[in-house]
């Protein structure tokens, strides 16, 4: 099973809000895991990418993987009105295995 | 960073008809690239794999023969969407991952098809 689940949403925070979006995967032997971006009608946009477990941050992105309950966490800080967009999680394996997509949740940053 | 250029951004063709999507990975080579399918408002759906040199690898349920891809050289897939039929109208998107990086992948910019 590769599954990856991911609330749809939509999501909607006021601007300057603390945004705090999640996913859970089954399949432990993928250990790479990445956040993306999709504006409407656009390609995703690679935010974040974390190997394993652990924290990593990236401006007023933080991403955060809990390998002992399959967690993936995607944390904005201060979101802004730019930020409304469909957040992506997904899930690889080593070597040229596709990425496995949550369904995405779509948020909206409202001034 | 590695760029993926996907042509033509939309298209509107007639029943019937051909269209070929192009994808190319401008300051990297890929290998391997992928080819997704997004209906409105859900997520991506991979189609195929796109293996340079050698035949593309088809997701269950997706028709080979309709979604022609070729993988000619290590900077340019296409896919071919074959007698296109109204219910083939989507956005498709191909990506591809640097093969001297170990993570991410690039995404094309999308291709909006209509078919009326």
């Amino acid at each position: 099973q590769k599954e990856v689940e991911q609330d749809p949403g939509p999501l909607s925070v006021p601007e300057g809000a603390i945004v705090s979006l999640n996913c859970t995967y089954s399949n432990s032997a993928f250990q790479y895991f990445m956040w993306y971006r999709q504006y409407s009608r656009k390609g995703p946009e690679l935010l974040m990418y974390t190997y394993s477990s652990g924290n990593k941050e990236d401006g007023r992105f933080t991403a955060q993987v809990d390998k002992s309950s399959k967690y993936i966490s995607l944390f904005i800080r201060d979101s802004q009105p730019s930020d409304s967009a469909t957040y992506l999680c997904a899930q690889s394996g080593s070597g040229n295995s596709p990425l496995v997509f949550g369904k995405g949740t779509r948020l909206s940053v409202i001034a | 960073g590695a760029v993926v250029s996907q042509h033509p951004s939309r298209v509107i063709c007639k029943s019937g008809t051909s269209v070929k999507i192009e994808c190319r990975s401008l300051d990297f080579q890929a290998t391997t690239m992928f080819w997704y399918r997004q209906f409105p408002k859900q997520s991506l759906m991979l189609m195929a794999t796109s293996n340079e040199g050698s035949k593309a690898t088809y997701e269950q349920g997706v028709e080979k023969d309709k979604f022609l891809i070729n993988h000619a050289s290590l900077t340019l897939s296409t896919l071919t969407v074959t007698s296109a039929h109204p219910e083939d109208s989507s956005f498709y998107i191909c990506s591809a991952r640097d093969s001297g990086k170990n993570y991410g992948y690039t995404f094309g910019s999308g291709t909006r098809l209509t078919v009326v």
